[in-house]
């Protein structure tokens, strides 16, 4: 059983485009989270949900919107592509936001031409 | 600001040569200080949470201890196995935001 899942996990694209990037997790935990992790392996967060609201929104382009419909999934749709959103995108969950362990999903490589 | 720093950034060892990951951190208060392993392709794997100076905590060759600075993840007797990157992550009082060293990589020749 996959605990966070993530689709898609490739995702070739043009400059310009609208993507999205869908979550779900298992585990019921309440906060799920997304990060970026660019060619230098930072991990950096975006954005937090905890049961439905937004609780962490870090300094990122407003082409970058999360959604989430429940507390199981958190989608990040992303607008007007541009070469520096190429990373990897993670998705993770943990129970208690945040000194819990938290479990991340496979990844997301986006790669935009 | 809150800032995480690893070393060294690329760890080659033969396999059975012990050695240790460092991982210094500034923050305004600790609420935890967490260790995950990274495999190529793959999310982050949670190994180990240490939340005051002076825990330490063991998982089969893995042992990560924490000082008021730094934290440190000791390898004892590595297997190829071992290869990875290992991530070093701090949660400071001041927020919701837990923040992610780069990374130490590690190489363990058979």
């Amino acid at each position: 059983d996959t605990a966070v899942s993530q689709t898609p996990k490739y995702l070739v694209t043009q400059m310009g485009n609208d993507k999205s990037i869908k979550c779900e997790q298992n585990l019921g935990h309440d906060t799920m989270y997304w990060y970026k992790q660019d060619s230098k392996k930072f991990l950096k967060i975006m954005f937090s949900y905890n049961n439905k609201e937004l609780i962490i929104n870090e300094t990122v382009p407003n082409r970058f919107s999360p959604k989430s419909p429940d507390k199981a999934h958190l989608n990040l749709h992303i607008n007007s592509l541009e070469l520096g959103d190429s990373a990897v995108y993670f998705c993770a969950s943990s129970p208690v936001p945040p000194l819990d362990r938290q479990y991340f999903g496979p990844g997301t490589r986006l790669l935009v031409l | 600001e809150d800032q995480v720093t690893q070393s060294p950034e690329a760890l080659r060892l033969q396999e059975g040569e012990s050695s240790s990951l460092n991982c210094s951190y500034t923050v305004s208060g600790l609420r935890g200080l967490f260790w995950y392993r990274q495999d190529p392709g793959k999310g982050p794997e949670f190994l180990f949470t240490l939340y005051s100076a002076g825990e330490e905590k063991e998982k089969e060759r893995l042992k990560a201890t924490l000082t008021k600075k730094e934290s440190f993840l000791h390898i004892t007797a590595p297997k190829p196995e071992d290869s990875a990157t290992y991530l070093c992550a701090v949660l400071g009082t001041g927020g919701f935001k837990t923040i992610f060293g780069a990374g130490t990589r590690l190489f363990v020749k058979a």
